[in-house]
């Protein structure tokens, strides 16, 4: 499988904390790509980060990528309620499409 | 830029009757995937198409469901004879090529209710 499988499968902090996911895949990518998805709409792109690239930021998002243990994390920093969604990695790989795991459900409690 | 346009956001049917879903991807984008979530669950994998052709089914069941992409107009995702079990949120993504390099685009669903 092709998929990026997310941990945790559940994740509920306080409004202001930081929260942070992981994602692990099993073969060389070109880049991974994170999406989120509040309840009942659909995913929406927030950041994708090329295979030669360690980290990268876009405002309270903070996304790192380690090839060696094909593995990212994405980082909420001062989270708020509006927070609250599933986010979902993607591995892309040439030639072929996205496929989405379970996701990580993250609840920030106000 | 409207972005990928989903129609109906909410369709309900009786057992029996055909559902159609439509979409219209992004303006440039000519590769369109369809995916069903259930409640709680992720995004399945349904099918994928180009203009005019259907290059991966491998996730649409084999009986009752059907998927077109033609020349012209919108995607249609099309469930014959539903089931109570066919009832689910159906999203539509679109990307301007052929892998998942440059991400997808999502639609906002159908949210199909079957009584």
């Amino acid at each position: 499988s092709q998929q990026g499988e997310e941990d945790p499968q559940a994740l509920s902090i306080q409004e202001g904390e930081n929260a942070t996911m992981n994602c692990s895949y099993k073969t060389s990518i070109n880049n991974l790509q994170w999406y989120r998805q509040n309840s009942g709409r659909g995913l929406v792109h927030l950041i994708l980060i090329r295979s030669n690239e360690r980290e990268k930021h876009s405002g309270r998002l903070r996304v790192t990528l380690d090839t060696s243990k094909k593995s990212s994390s994405l980082l909420i920093t001062a989270s708020r309620a509006a927070d609250t969604a599933s986010y979902f990695c993607a591995p892309a790989y040439t030639g072929s499409r996205l496929t989405f795991g379970e996701g990580t459900q993250l609840t920030v409690n106000p | 830029n409207a972005g990928v346009m989903q129609n109906p956001r909410h369709l309900v049917r009786r057992r029996g009757q055909e559902a159609r879903l439509r979409c219209s991807p992004m303006k440039g984008h000519s590769h369109v995937y369809w995916y069903r979530q259930l409640p709680e669950e992720g995004l399945k994998f349904m099918v994928y198409l180009q203009k005019e052709n259907i290059i991966d089914e491998s996730g649409m069941p084999k009986e009752r469901f059907s998927a077109e992409f033609p020349k012209e107009g919108p995607s249609i995702l099309r469930i014959q004879q539903v089931v109570r079990g066919d009832s689910a949120a159906y999203f539509c993504a679109s990307s301007p090529t052929a892998d998942g390099l440059y991400g997808y685009t999502f639609g906002s669903g159908t949210r199909l209710t079957v009584v």
